[in-house]
Parts: C-alpha cells; structure tokens; sequence
C-alpha cells in the first residue's frame, strides 16, 4: 500500500490568497483526521471523519477553515483567505475504527509544509 | 478535558537507555500509543500498550503503563544516533472513535 498521500508536500502563498490541502487516505481505512504542527502549539487535531461524515470539527480554529470528504479515497483541508499565522505543517492521518481488533492506530501523511507571507 | 504532558527534551549518550515519560488524564483509554517523528516526516506508529497491561517488550523498547497514576513511559534500549527524533504520547479519546490526543512531543537527541 502506497500509505496516505498528502500533496502538495509544500506550498508558499502570500496572505489572502486560497489554500487547498489534499489528502488520500489508506484504502480500506474509515476515519480520517487533519491535524496541524507548529513549534508553539504542538499537535492540533483540527478535524476528523468517519465514513466520510464530518465527526467534531471543534478544532478548526475559524470559519477560514472548511475540510470535505466527498468520498473514501479523498479530502481537502481549505483556507480562504489565508493569513501568515496559519503557517504550519498540516497533516492528514486515516484508520480504522478503534474496536473489533483494531487498535485505532493512526497512519500520517508526509505533511504539507505550508508558509503563508 | 483530556490532556497528555511530556518533557520537551531528553539528551543521553549513545549506547545508554533513554527513558521518556509521560502524564495522561483519560483512565478510560483503551490504548495507549507511543509514535516517533524523523525530521521532515509524519508520525509512525512505534509501539502501543492495551490499558489493561502494565508492560509491553519490544526488542530495545519497553513499555510502563502506571495506570493508577496515569503515567506511561518508554525505555529505548541502547540508543542509537537513529532514534534521535520527536517522540509523541498519545492516549484514545473516551468519547468515542479513535480520536488519538497527543501529547507536546519529547525531542530525544542522542550524542557520541
């Protein structure tokens, strides 16, 4: 398996301009999680799906932020408009449903690496 | 609410055991996940420990689980230049699915 596929791995952008995020998750996993990295804040779980449903998205720090699920293999992290504190590495990370024999373990992306100036 | 603490950062000399440790507040959760960061890199998944075990063998690594004081810890064996990285804590969120919460991540850096 090709394990999950982030892209872009990096991206630059100036502030105010859209940034769409992707990510493809393991086939056969039914949730899938957006977090974010910075050295202030650590790990943020930002979103998270089961069954393509959005499940908490208590996360998302503002209405700048919108993720989808359209489908099993597919999701976008979006911000409009963005701002230069939204720099980070963001990353997308699918699973099994804990339960059943599956230990609820997380498989990560590379991470998209973005810098917003 | 849930919360996972850990120390930020952990020197040792290569061929000495590394210890990280770690707090967490859900008795609840079913498992427990230590994860390692590469520079550059995602999480990947290192070792975990059922909550209803108090240790966990795994070649260099070992695993303590206190759930009494909601303390967990990882012992890495003769440490290697290698396993210098950021090593994450995580516990499963009792409110259901597997929400995994993270802890602020130890950096391990490991000198001649």
């Amino acid at each position: 398996d090709a394990g999950v596929i982030q892209s872009p791995r990096h991206e630059v952008t100036e502030m105010g301009q859209e940034v769409t995020l992707r990510c493809k998750p393991i086939s056969g996993h039914n949730s899938l999680f957006w977090y974010r990295q910075t050295m202030m804040r650590g790990l943020e779980l930002l979103i998270y799906f089961n069954n393509n449903v959005p499940i908490d998205d208590s996360g998302m720090p503002e209405d700048r932020f919108s993720a989808k699920m359209p489908n099993a293999s597919f999701s976008t992290l979006k911000i409009q408009p963005s701002e230069p504190r939204d720099s980070a590495v963001y990353f997308c990370a699918s699973s099994f449903r804990l339960g059943g024999g599956n230990t609820g373990e997380l498989f990560f992306g590379e991470g998209s690496r973005l810098t917003v100036l | 609410g849930e919360d996972v603490e850990q120390s930020l950062f952990l020197s040792v000399r290569e061929g000495d055991s590394s210890v990280i440790n770690c707090t967490y507040t859900d008795s609840s959760s079913t498992y427990l996940y230590w994860y390692k960061q590469e520079p550059g890199a995602g999480l990947q998944l290192l070792t975990y420990i059922f909550s209803n075990m108090d240790m966990k063998q795994d070649q260099r690594l070992t695993v303590l689980l206190n759930k009494k004081d909601k303390h967990l810890s990882l012992r890495i064996a003769d440490t290697q230049t290698g396993d210098s990285a950021i090593y994450f804590c995580a516990e499963t969120y009792s409110g259901g699915y597997n929400k995994l919460i993270f802890g602020a991540g130890t950096r391990l850096a490991v000198h001649p």
